[in-house]
């Protein structure tokens, strides 16, 4: 059974529209994070959480809101969507040890036209 | 800023054949980072392959090796004998920075293809 479920796989947007990308973990982590990878560019952090707070936000945009109604989720809202949005967002967990192993979910990959 | 450069893929070995990806960090932000390597097999999850804590330290797992040089800020991985099913995508990356907040800084990523 998959530990990290991150739904929809695919999404495609148009521009200026607003998307949730969805992320649950059920391996009972604290922590839980949000990256994103563009073509041809690293995987890039974006924010972390701990006990449903943030802990670190490094996106410089505040179009994207993470949103934590549960211990063990963690959704992204994107508003105002632009093409440089497209990118395949990963959701991770770990536990709250910032040394420990970070868990990875299948991503989903956003298209914004 | 902290930055991780590794080895520009695809890398192909032959099975059997040593292999090594170079991993070169830049940390400004703290002395001694944390390193880690992840590993993309086709079809599957970003997964943790090793990681190494303290400077001049080894990790090891599943036949693959990286040593923590503080000196030359490098944690290269090698393997001294490839197989088939190592083909996969490996990423270096860097932790421990920005007060401690879970951030890892990765690098591109590094594609081996290993031929039977």
């Amino acid at each position: 059974d998959p530990k990290i479920i991150q739904k929809p796989k695919y999404l495609v947007a148009v521009t200026g529209s607003e998307k949730i990308l969805i992320c649950e973990q059920y391996l009972g982590h604290n922590a839980m994070y949000w990256y994103r990878q563009s073509a041809k560019k690293p995987l890039e952090f974006m924010f972390s959480y701990s006990y449903q707070k943030l802990m670190d936000n490094q996106t410089a945009s505040s179009r994207f809101q993470p949103q934590s109604s549960k211990k063990n989720h963690l959704d992204l809202q994107i508003t105002a969507l632009k093409p440089d949005d497209s990118a395949t967002y990963f959701c991770a967990s770990s536990q709250e040890d910032w040394t420990a192993e970070q868990f990875f979910g299948p991503g989903t990959r956003l298209t914004v036209l | 800023g902290d930055s991780v450069t590794q080895t520009e893929g695809p890398v192909t070995v032959s099975e059997s054949e040593s292999l090594i990806i170079n991993c070169t960090y830049s940390a400004t932000s703290i002395a001694y980072p944390n390193l880690f390597w992840y590993v993309r097999y086709p079809g599957e999850g970003l997964q943790l392959l090793l990681k190494v804590i303290t400077a001049g330290q080894k990790g090891s797992s599943r036949g693959f090796e990286a040593t923590y040089n503080k000196e030359t800020t490098s944690f290269h991985l090698q393997k001294a004998s490839v197989q088939e099913s190592d083909s996969a995508v490996y990423y270096c990356a860097l932790g421990g920075i920005t007060g401690n907040t879970g951030k890892l800084i990765f690098g591109l990523g590094t594609t081996l293809q290993v031929q039977p």
